[in-house]
């Protein structure tokens, strides 16, 4: 059973458009909420987080909205770049007990391409 | 800081045959783990360990297995390669309970299994 569910799997955006990349979650037990980047032969790296008691983060010209009564989150990319052309995961952390705390359950990926 | 190290970046196998991917972190972390990534299926937990002697399954375990007798290093053993395991491995680490804030993850181990 997927626990984060992501969309859309691709996303073609012209430069200087806005991307939005969407996530959903069912476990309620979920305390933070961090979206990755990874580039082509990389590993994935921390681009923004937020926790559920707030609505909203940005950062620059990413965005996280929040809504935690529907369990969605977002990011938005103002002002897309080419550079930004990469794979964007979202993820929700376990706040259970013992060894489940801490644990990332991951979206299946957005692969984001910018046009110039 | 190295941050988390990954070897072999690159490994071929027969089916059959055993190795062990190399994960090593210089942060103290208490918290890590290993993923698999496979196109159009995100990052897939395969093992985790909270602590030195301390590991468990995640949701994809079968054909795995680790052990983690030091905070620094975190072994992902192949017993019996086979073509389902042909992916691309991450290794990543964290600080362990409340404060796993961040994963850092290694650059990848691209395995293919003939």
């Amino acid at each position: 059973q997927q626990q984060v569910k992501q969309s859309p799997q691709s996303l073609i955006v012209q430069k200087g458009g806005i991307s939005i990349i969407n996530c959903a979650y069912e476990n309620t037990a979920f305390d933070y909420f961090p979206w990755y980047q990874q580039f082509p032969g990389k590993g994935p790296a921390l681009l923004i987080a937020i926790r559920p008691d707030v609505s909203e983060k940005k950062e620059g010209r990413f965005t996280i909205s929040f809504n935690k009564s529907a369990k969605q989150f977002s990011l938005h990319i103002m002002d897309s770049q080419p550079g930004d052309s990469a794979t964007y995961f979202c993820a929700a952390r376990a706040a259970g007990r013992g060894s489940t705390l801490g644990r990332l359950y991951f979206g299946r990926g957005t692969q984001l391409t910018v046009w110039p | 800081n190295a941050g988390v190290t990954q070897t072999p970046k690159f490994q071929v196998l027969k089916t059959g045959q055993s190795m062990t991917l190399q994960c090593a972190q210089d942060m103290n972390h208490e918290y890590m783990s290993w993923y698999r990534q496979d196109p159009g299926m995100g990052l897939r937990l395969i093992h985790y360990s909270v602590g030195a002697g301390i590991t468990d399954q995640g949701e994809v375990p079968n054909g795995y297995n680790v052990s983690r007798s030091t905070t620094e290093d975190f072994p992902l053993r192949l017993l019996s390669a086979a073509p389902s395991q042909t992916s691309v491995y991450f290794c990543a680490s964290s600080r362990s309970g409340r404060n796993t804030d961040t994963q850092y993850f290694g650059p990848g181990t691209r395995l293919t299994v003939l």
